[in-house]
C-alpha cells in the first residue's frame, strides 16, 4: 500500500506567490516524522522542514511552513513568497518509529515550476 | 552543517564494467548509510540499508550480487554496480545519519548522487 501519496505531479505558481504542495500519508504507527526535500535539477536532495507526529504546532522554516493535519493524515508543504529558485522537484518522506535511523519512505513527488 | 560526500558525480562506462560509487560522511560518523535509485521523473526508491560492520540489508526486488554494498568504516559505505548493463543506468544517492544525533527529528544528510550511463 502506498504510504506517502503526493497526488500533484506538477504545480506553476507565480513568483512572489504562496503555494500548497499536498502529501498524505498512511501508517498505524503513533509515532513518526514527516519530512519534505526539494531536489532541484541537479540532482542534490535538500531537507526543507520536518514535522513530528507529536508536535502540537505546525513546523516554520523560514518561508517554509508544514500544514499538518494529523486527523487527516495530510503534511501539506506551504512555500510562502514563492522565488524563480524555488522551481525544483519537492519530495515528501515519512519515517515510522522515532529513531533517526529508521528508513524514509518517499513519495512520487511534486514538480514546481514558479514563472517570472 | 553534516556533509555527505558522494563520489563520482558522473560516470559513462562500457556494458559488462564494474563500478564503484563512494559514500562518505565528512564530519560525522554514520553507523548506518542507505542507497537510493532513482529513474528519472520518479521518487527515491530505497536499494539497501549499510550497516557499519556487518551485511547491508536489502530490500525485496534488488539483487545482492549485482549490488554490492561495503561499509567497512564510519564515515564510508561503498556500491559496487558489478557487470552493469544498460537497464542499470539510473541516479544513484546515498545518505546517513549522524551517529551522534539520535533526536527523531533530524533528517538523513543526502550526498550529491551519482549519475550512471551504461552504454
Amino acid at each position: 500500500a502506498q504510504k506517502i501519496t503526493q497526488t500533484q505531479p506538477g504545480m506553476f505558481v507565480q513568483e512572489k506567490e504562496a503555494v500548497t504542495l499536498d502529501c498524505t500519508y498512511d501508517t498505524s504507527d503513533q509515532s513518526y516524522g514527516l519530512f519534505w526535500y526539494k531536489q532541484p535539477s541537479s540532482g542534490e536532495m535538500i531537507f526543507l522542514i520536518y514535522q513530528g507526529s507529536y508536535d502540537e504546532q505546525n513546523a516554520t522554516e523560514g518561508r517554509y511552513s508544514l500544514n499538518f493535519q494529523k486527523a487527516r493524515k495530510s503534511a501539506n508543504l506551504v512555500i510562502s513568497a514563492s522565488q524563480l529558485g524555488d522551481s525544483a522537484m519537492y519530495f515528501c518522506a515519512m519515517r515510522e518509529g522515532l529513531s533517526s535511523g529508521s528508513r524514509l519512505t518517499f513519495g512520487e513527488g511534486t514538480q514546481l515550476t514558479v514563472n517570472p | 552543517g553534516a556533509v555527505v560526500s558522494q563520489h563520482p558525480s558522473w560516470v559513462i562506462c562500457k556494458s559488462g564494467t564494474s563500478v564503484k560509487i563512494e559514500c562518505r560522511s565528512l564530519d560525522f560518523q554514520a553507523t548506518t548509510m542507505f542507497w537510493y535509485r532513482q529513474f528519472p521523473k520518479q521518487s527515491l526508491m530505497l536499494m539497501a540499508t549499510s550497516n557499519e560492520g556487518s551485511k547491508a540489508t536489502y530490500e525485496q526486488g534488488v539483487e545482492k550480487d549485482k549490488f554490492l554494498i561495503n561499509h567497512a568504516s564510519l564515515t564510508l559505505s561503498t556500491l559496487t554496480v558489478t557487470s552493469a548493463h544498460p537497464e542499470d543506468s539510473s541516479f544513484y544517492i546515498c545518505s546517513a545519519r549522524d551517529l551522534d544525533r539520535t533526536l527523531s527529528n533530524q533528517p538523513q544528510h543526502f550526498g550529491d548522487g551519482t549519475r550512471l550511463s551504461i552504454l
